[in-house]
């Protein structure tokens, strides 16, 4: 399977709730970014936490990092209507090559108003 | 200041023909990347330039893909003698080159449909 799996690969909510959603990789990274698409054109750039970070906040979104299980999780607090899009996480590799993004099939978001 | 443009925002062409697709990266970004994105997928990497360093173009799928950068502007990908299969959203995206961790910044995407 491929590095940076999302887990669910969907997900539906009502507004106001809370949003979870997981991330997996298999090799050592430098780096896990989170990045959300609307309507499969232009990512954009959420969060970016580093290997030896274990959390990170910005705004609603609460973002966890643990090497040990290689895995992250993003946590959007209070959803809204407007949160309804795909979101993707993607690790970059160690030494030469962590320029090179390597991205999830995503987690399809919708929240219900 | 201005984001990431791509152009043409849609394309359609019969098999068999040569598409050019362009992209404007933010200035000053030194790294620019191509990705494909299938319908339902997430992005698969298909190469990097980074200032006047040879580019990564291990991601290509095949040797109908090529792509060009002019010093750290403009970029080029041409995929010749189009095939079904490449019908997808090719996403260009730029970035600083940064010691250690950056984001990378996406264009709208060009959808490319093959008939």
């Amino acid at each position: 399977s491929q590095q940076g799996e999302e887990d669910p690969q969907a997900l539906s909510i009502q507004e106001g709730e809370n949003a979870t959603m997981n991330c997996s990789y298999k090799t050592s990274i430098n780096n896990l970014q989170w990045y959300r698409q609307n309507s499969g054109r232009g990512l954009v750039h959420l969060i970016l936490i580093r290997s030896n970070e274990r959390e990170k906040h910005s705004g609603r979104l609460r973002v966890t990092l643990d090497t040990s299980k290689k895995s992250s999780s993003l946590l959007i607090t209070a959803s809204r209507a407007a949160d309804t899009a795909s979101y993707f996480c993607a690790t970059d590799g160690r030494g030469g090559s962590n320029y090179k993004l390597t991205f999830g099939k995503g987690t399809l978001l919708t929240v219900n108003p | 200041g201005a984001g990431v443009s791509q152009s043409p925002s849609n394309k359609v062409t019969e098999k068999g023909k040569d598409v050019e697709l362009r992209c404007d990266p933010i200035s000053g970004h030194t790294a620019l990347y191509w990705y494909r994105q299938r319908l339902g997928q997430g992005l698969e990497f298909l190469i990097y330039f980074q200032g006047n360093s040879a580019p990564d173009k291990s991601g290509l799928p095949s040797d109908r893909f090529s792509a060009e950068r002019t010093g750290e502007s403009v970029s080029t990908l041409t995929i010749q003698r189009t095939q079904q299969e490449d019908s997808a959203v090719y996403l260009c995206a730029s970035s600083l080159r940064l010691a250690n961790g950056y984001e990378q910044y996406f264009g709208p995407g060009t959808r490319l449909t093959v008939t």
